[in-house]
This record gives structure tokens, sequence and C-alpha cells, in this order.
């Protein structure tokens, strides 16, 4: 089956700066990776995803890039803001024949210092 | 518009009890699907509904089991309830039309057992 790798597990940078998150997926197969920020005691929330024809999509601060030959995929936040501070997860998915099984990985506490 | 609603949002049961939690999807959402969040830790799949059928079951005992009704809603059921089973139980709900992949995540349901 399909194995997300994600790192770092924390990141902690200062209001203002960038931040990148980064994750391998094991199964060829999977075309579809979205990344989801999940804040303590709620829902995971979807704010970017990218399809495997693709290979970078942008969000205003959010950015994806996917490489297939290399099987990892990256989430770049950009002029970060305190409020960016929560656990983002990613995840790998094959979309196809009615199957939606997301495989996540574990998660980055993202934390944004004043 | 409703979204995903999930019931109840808490509850404590003792090992080796039963639990049924329940799950509404999005009005027009066909699939169904169960993840299990323990602490600290991304989301698990646990079972995939499409059109009241099995399309998926993720690495679980058989003390899981699912079923999903007419009306899309589903049932997610854990028998000889163990400490370990502790953990947010999250229901996602999908249109599973052609190219529709964007999962969309209930509150979740906080199950302690004790």
């Amino acid at each position: 089956g399909e194995n997300v790798e994600q790192h770092p597990s924390t990141l902690s940078v200062q209001e203002g700066d960038s931040a990148v998150i980064k994750c391998t997926y094991s199964d060829s197969a999977s075309n579809y990776f979205p990344w989801y920020k999940q804040e303590l005691g709620k829902r995971p929330q979807l704010i970017i995803d990218i399809r495997s024809n693709v290979g970078e999509k942008k969000d205003q601060r959010i950015a994806v890039t996917l490489n297939k030959t290399a099987k990892h995929f990256s989430l770049h936040i950009t002029e970060t803001q305190p409020e960016d501070s929560a656990v983002y997860f990613c995840a790998a998915h094959y979309s196809g024949a009615g199957s939606y099984q997301l495989t996540f990985g574990k998660g980055t506490k993202l934390s944004v210092i004043p | 518009d409703a979204g995903v609603t999930q019931s109840p949002t808490h509850l404590i049961k003792t090992r080796g009890q039963q639990v049924t939690l329940r799950c509404s999807p999005i009005s027009g959402h066909k699939s169904v699907s169960w993840y299990q969040q323990v602490l600290g830790q991304g989301p698990q799949f646990i079972f995939q509904y499409y059109e009241k059928e099995e399309r998926g079951r993720g690495n679980f005992p058989d003390r899981f089991s699912a079923r999903q009704f007419p009306n899309y809603s589903s049932e997610l059921n854990v028998n000889a309830l163990l400490l370990g089973d502790s953990a947010l139980y999250l229901c996602a709900s999908y249109a599973a039309g052609v190219g529709d992949t964007e999962a969309f995540f209930g509150q979740g349901t906080r199950l302690t057992v004790v």
C-alpha cells in the first residue's frame, strides 16, 4: 500500500519568513496530493491540492510543487503569519474507479513566532 | 448548506464495550470514508463506502465494521473496545463525480476508552 513520509515534524519560523514542508510517497499510481491544515481540536481543512499532471500550483501565499519522478511534493508558505500556526498534513491518493482512500503523513507542527 | 455532520461529538466508553458512530455526508455526496486519528498522528484510513458498497478497508481488526445507508449516511461500529481505540474518528464525504477528489471532513467524534 501507499506510504507517505513527512518532514520536518516540527517547524518554527519568524513571522514574515517562509516555511517549507516536504513529503515523499511510495505508490507511483497516486495521482492526487492534498494538503490539510488542522488547528487544535478542529477538523482537517484542505488548503491546497495538486494533481499528478501538474508540477506546481499557487494560491496567494501558499504553493505546492510535485516531482513525480522523485515521488515527492512540498508545501511552501510565504510571508507567514501567526494564524498560520497549526499542524499541517500532506496526503496521497489514487483517485479512480470510485476509490477515495487518503494516506496521510504524520504531520508538521508549524509555529509562527510574532 | 450543511457540511459533514458527525454524532456524537464526544463519548466515553469502558474497555470491552461497543460503540456506534454516525456520519451524515454533504447532500448529494455518495461516498463516505472513515479515519482514525490518534493524538499526535495523521488520520489513518479505516473504511470507504460508495453507493452503499464497501470500496476499501484499511489495516484495522475485524472489531471495526461499517455500513452505508440508502440516504448515504454511514455508521462505524467498534466492538470489544480497547484503550488503544481512544482517538478522534473522522468521517469524510466525497461527491464522487468525475474529477471530484476533495474530501470534506466532519468535526469528528472524540472517543475515550477507559
